[in-house]
């Protein structure tokens, strides 16, 4: 299985910090790379698709790079509302995998 | 509006069953592959399986292999998960989701249902 690891597991940040969180796939996975925000309770919410395309309706602040097995998520200036669980996906080889999450706390 | 609502969800006995759906509404149903992700108590996301636009073809996690089965009915706009032997590990909050299918799209998971727990105890 593609092994998915994100880092940092958890982070503490304030209002109008920039935030990283970055994720390696154990291989490759090309563009294949998709990243999710979930909040307590909820269910996940697409962010970012095929490593930096922004879904509609998600705030231009997210933005996703990377390529082949190393990728990153930065939130350029946190808002109230971006406090929550990321985790980012691979869809290029079955199971699709994610990654353990990342927690953005106050 | 775009939605997916799942249902079916309870308490079962180990090695018990159940099966959950997804309605489906707001779009194409027939045009999208769609997937089962699941979520323990307090842990991350964990993919269980997928199903073609048709139900050709479907896939799954090893650890559900042979005890679940996924299908869908495309009249019916409706997604199903079959789950049988369940385990005390299957306590889960269960999602059903929209695959975006291609190399430009990344096979992303772009719609998600509210979830249905399902718990497996004696």
């Amino acid at each position: 299985d593609t092994q998915m690891t994100q880092s940092p597991s958890s982070l503490s940040a304030s209002v109008g910090d920039r935030v990283t969180i970055t994720c390696r796939a154990s291989h490759s996975i090309t563009t294949y790379l998709n990243w999710y925000q979930q909040k307590p309770g909820k269910a996940p919410k697409l962010l970012i698709y095929a490593v930096s395309s922004l879904q509609s309706g998600v705030p231009s602040r997210f933005s996703g790079s990377g390529s082949g097995t190393d990728f990153t998520l930065t939130i350029s200036s946190l808002q109230p509302e971006d406090f929550a669980t990321y985790y980012c996906q691979q869809s290029k080889f079955t199971p699709q995998t994610f990654g353990q999450g990342t927690k953005v706390e106050v | 509006e775009v939605q997916l609502v799942e249902s079916g969800g309870g308490l079962v006995q180990p090695g018990g069953s159940l099966r959950l759906s997804c309605a489906a509404s707001g779009f194409t149903f027939s045009n999208y592959w769609m997937i089962w992700v699941r979520q323990a108590p307090g842990k991350g996301l964990e993919w269980m399986a997928n199903i073609k636009e048709d139900g050709t073809e479907k896939y799954y996690v090893d650890s559900v292999k042979g005890r679940f089965t996924i299908s869908r009915d495309n009249a019916e706009n409706s997604l199903s998960l079959q789950m049988n032997s369940l385990r005390a590990e299957d306590t889960a909050v269960y999602y059903c989701a929209r695959l975006l299918s291609g190399y430009s799209y990344g096979d992303a998971f772009d719609i998600w249902g509210q979830g249905t727990m399902v718990t497996v105890s004696s």
